[in-house]
C-alpha cells in the first residue's frame, strides 16, 4: 500500500531558528509534493507544490526564501522553516501526489519557544 | 482560484443518529475531484471519501455518503448511524489532477453517547 512517512512527528525550537522537515512516500512515486500548514485553531493552508524537475510553486504569504523545499526524487521531499517565530507554529502536513490520489503524512508538528 | 466554504463550525447528534455536514465550493476548472477527509484528536488526516465532478452518481463508502448537487457547487457529506469515534473535525476539499487541495475551515462534529 502506499505510505508517507514525515519526520520528525514534533519538534521544538527557539524562536529565530531553523528546523527541517522531511516526507518519504513509500510504496508509490509522489509525482509532486505538496506542503501545508494549518495553524492553531485553523485550517490547511497550502505552502507550495513542489513536482519533481519543475519549478516549485509558492503561494501568496509563502515564499522559498522563508521555506526553502528540495525535492530530488519521486519518493523523498524535505522542507525547512527558516528563522521561525511564533506564527510559524502548527501542523506541517505534507501531501505525496499521484496522478488522482494524494496520500497524507502525519504531520510535523512544530512548536517555536 | 478554487474556494472551498463550510459554514457549519460545530454540530452535535446523539449516537446512531445520522449527520449532515455542508460544504459549497467555487473553482474555474471544467474537471475537478470533491473530497472528505476528518481529522482525528490527535491530528492525522484521514481520507474518508471522493466524489469526481464528472459522476453523476453520489459516491458511497460505508456509512459515509455524498449529496452531490453541482449546479449548486455543493458537496454535502452524510454519516448514518453515528459513533463515539465518529467524533473529530471534518474538512472539505476539492482540487484538479495532480494538484494541491483547497481545505475548508473545517467542521467539528461531536457525537453524544
Amino acid at each position: 500500500g502506499a505510505l508517507v512517512y514525515q519526520y520528525p512527528r514534533r519538534t521544538i525550537c527557539k524562536s529565530g531558528t531553523s528546523m527541517r522537515m522531511e516526507c518519504q512516500a513509500v510504496g508509490f512515486q509522489a509525482t509532486s509534493v505538496a506542503w501545508y500548514r494549518q495553524s492553531p485553531q485553523k485550517t490547511f493552508e497550502l505552502i507550495a507544490l513542489s513536482t519533481v524537475n519543475s519549478a516549485i510553486k509558492y503561494e501568496q504569504n509563502f515564499t522559498q526564501e522563508k521555506f526553502p523545499i528540495s525535492h530530488p526524487n519521486l519518493s523523498f521531499s524535505s522542507m525547512t522553516v527558516l528563522n521561525a517565530y511564533l506564527e510559524d507554529r502548527g501542523l506541517y502536513l505534507c501531501g505525496a501526489i499521484q496522478g488522482y490520489e494524494q496520500y497524507f503524512g502525519p504531520g510535523t508538528r512544530l512548536t517555536v519557544l | 482560484a478554487q474556494k472551498v466554504t463550510q459554514t457549519q463550525t460545530s454540530i452535535s447528534v446523539m449516537e446512531k443518529t445520522t449527520v449532515t455536514m455542508d460544504c459549497v465550493y467555487e473553482t474555474q476548472d471544467s474537471s475537478y475531484f470533491l473530497f472528505w477527509y476528518k481529522q482525528t484528536a490527535s491530528g492525522e488526516i484521514v481520507f474518508l471519501i471522493r466524489q469526481d465532478s464528472y459522476k453523476k452518481e453520489n459516491a458511497t463508502v460505508g456509512h459515509y455518503s455524498l449529496n452531490f448537487q453541482k449546479p449548486k457547487s455543493s458537496i454535502g457529506l452524510i454519516i448514518t448511524a453515528t459513533q463515539i469515534e465518529d467524533s473529530a473535525v471534518y474538512f472539505c476539499a476539492m482540487r484538479g489532477f495532480a494538484s494541491a487541495l483547497t481545505f475548508g475551515s473545517g467542521t467539528k462534529v461531536i457525537v453524544l453517547p
